[in-house]
C-alpha cells in the first residue's frame, strides 16, 4: 500500500511558466516532507524541505505547499527554465521514530521551450 | 502486490562481518540501484545496473559489491562491516535512467 503518492507520471510546462507538482500521502503521522531532483544517470540531490507545523516554504523559485487536512503538498516552481527538467521526488518522514524516507514513484517534469 | 521488495528491513550484526541486503522487482524494468540514506535529508547512489551491466558506481568502498543475478534482481554484499556503515539502503528501479523509479521499504542496518 503506497504511503506516497505522485499520481502524474509526467507533466510538460512551457518555459517559463509555473510547474506545480503534486503529491498525496495516506500516513498521518508523517511529519517531515521532502522534494528530491533527480537527472539521468544521477541520484537524487535534495531540493527542498517542509515541517508539517507549516504550511507553506519557500527557497528561490521552489515553494512547497502543504495541506495537512488534504494529505497533500505540492511544489511550485517558478518560472520553469530548461535546467528544471528532471524526475521530482516527493518523500516523507515520521521523525524521532524511524527517519526512514518513504518515496512517491516520481514525477517525470519536461520543459519545453 | 509489492514492485520492489528488499529483505531484511532490518539488520543488526556487528562490526567485521559480511552481510547481504536482497533486492527483487517485478516490474519488469532495466535498471536498478542501490542508495544509502545517511541523513535524513541525504541520499547517495552507491550503484545501478541496466541489463546487467554496472553504468554507475559512485566512490564507495570495494567492500560494497552489487551483485545481480537476473535483471529483476540486484544484491548488495558488504564485507568487513565498519560502525560508519549504519544507515538506511534503498533498492530502487526504473525503466529507464530518466523514468520515475519504484523504491523499495528500506534496509535499515546498524552495526554495533
Amino acid at each position: 500500500d503506497q504511503q506516497v503518492k505522485q499520481n502524474s507520471p509526467s507533466l510538460s510546462v512551457q518555459e517559463g511558466r509555473i510547474s506545480i507538482l503534486n503529491c498525496d500521502y495516506t500516513n498521518s503521522m508523517f511529519d517531515y516532507f521532502l522534494w528530491y531532483k533527480k537527472y539521468p544517470a544521477e541520484g537524487p540531490t535534495f531540493l527542498i524541505s517542509i515541517s508539517s507545523i507549516k504550511d507553506k516554504n519557500e527557497d528561490g523559485r521552489f515553494t512547497v505547499f502543504l495541506n495537512k487536512s488534504a494529505k497533500h503538498l505540492s511544489l511550485h516552481i517558478v518560472p520553469s527554465q530548461p535546467g528544471d527538467s528532471a524526475v521530482y521526488f516527493c518523500a516523507a518522514i515520521i521523525m524521532n521514530r524511524d527517519d526512514k524516507i518513504i518515496f512517491g514513484k516520481g514525477t517525470r517534469l519536461h520543459i519545453l521551450p | 502486490d509489492t514492485a520492489v521488495s528488499q529483505t531484511p528491513k532490518y539488520l543488526v550484526t556487528q562490526m567485521g562481518n559480511d552481510k547481504s541486503i536482497k533486492c527483487e522487482q517485478n516490474l519488469g524494468h532495466d535498471t536498478m540501484y542501490w542508495y544509502k540514506q545517511d541523513s535524513k535529508k541525504f541520499l547517495k547512489i552507491m550503484f545501478s545496473y541496466n541489463n546487467k551491466e554496472l553504468i554507475i558506481n559512485e566512490t564507495v568502498p570495494n567492500r560494497f559489491s552489487p551483485k545481480s543475478p537476473d535483471k529483476a534482481h540486484l544484491n548488495l554484499h558488504i564485507n568487513s562491516l565498519e560502525l560508519g556503515d549504519s544507515a538506511v539502503y534503498f533498492c530502487a528501479s526504473s525503466q529507464e535512467y530518466d523514468q520515475p523509479q519504484h523504491f523499495g521499504d528500506g534496509t535499515r542496518l546498524s552495526i554495533l
